[in-house]
């Protein structure tokens, strides 16, 4: 099973400030990794797929980086609705095999 | 736009089997070849993947898990669900299902979007 680890666990981010998130993968997934934010009470979204593609209607605002075992969100001007947890996630397509981090918090500062 | 909706009982005795249905609207399972799958979150932790069903009928399921779930599909009700047996209350979480992301007229076997709203499933006698 691949593991996949996320840092920090916490970040707390001033408004128009830039956020870091970072992902880490056992072994190697190529660039078949994802990222979602889940805010509370609610269902994740996708924000960020093939490490590096927006999802639909995603602002240019969040973008992904990184292949192989290391990953990185970038949120360039973090806004108030940003708030939230950000949960990165592999794809193995054979066998198949989806995995996610444990998730990093966003609060507001 | 797909959307999903999860049901089934939100309480579940321990050792029981637990019995989630995933209804889909908006978009035919049978229409969109690739992977369904059903996602669980216990509470104050992350996502945890269970396992994956395509339109086919082939499934996936999470090693750590696989001894115990059967997930299956119903494509004349455009629905897929999940059994869980032997539960405990470690088995205590919201349970999601969702759709495989499609942007235009692609779609894709890795990514997963919308989700539905999850349904909070509490083991306990």
């Amino acid at each position: 099973e691949i593991v996949m680890t996320q840092s920090p666990a916490t970040l707390s981010v001033s408004p128009g400030e830039r956020a870091t998130l970072s992902c880490r993968a056992s072994q190697s997934v190529s660039s078949n990794l994802a990222w979602y934010q889940q805010k509370p009470g609610q269902a994740p979204r996708l924000l960020i797929y093939g490490a590096s593609t927006r999802a639909t209607g995603i602002p240019a605002r969040f973008s992904g980086s990184g292949s192989g075992t290391e990953f990185t969100l970038t949120i360039s001007s973090l806004q108030s609705e940003d708030f939230g947890v950000y949960s990165c996630q592999q794809y193995l397509n054979w066998p198949p095999e989806w995995t996610f981090g444990q998730g990093t918090k966003v609060e507001i500062k | 736009q797909v959307q999903l909706q999860e049901s089934g009982p939100g309480l579940v005795k321990p050792s029981e089997t637990l019995s989630l249905t995933c209804t889909v609207s908006g978009g035919s399972i049978r229409s969109i070849n690739y992977y369904w799958i059903w996602i669980r979150q216990p509470p104050e932790k992350g996502l945890e993947w269970i396992g994956s069903i395509y339109h086919s009928g082939s499934t996936y399921y999470n090693p750590s898990l696989k001894s115990r779930i059967t997930i299956s599909v119903d494509t004349s009700k455009n629905q897929f669900s999940l059994q869980m047996s032997s539960v405990t209350a470690a088995d205590t979480a919201v349970y999601y299902c969702a759709s495989p992301y499609c942007s235009g007229s692609n779609c894709y076997d890795g990514w997963f979007d919308p989700w539905g709203q999850g349904t909070l499933v509490t083991v306990s006698s």
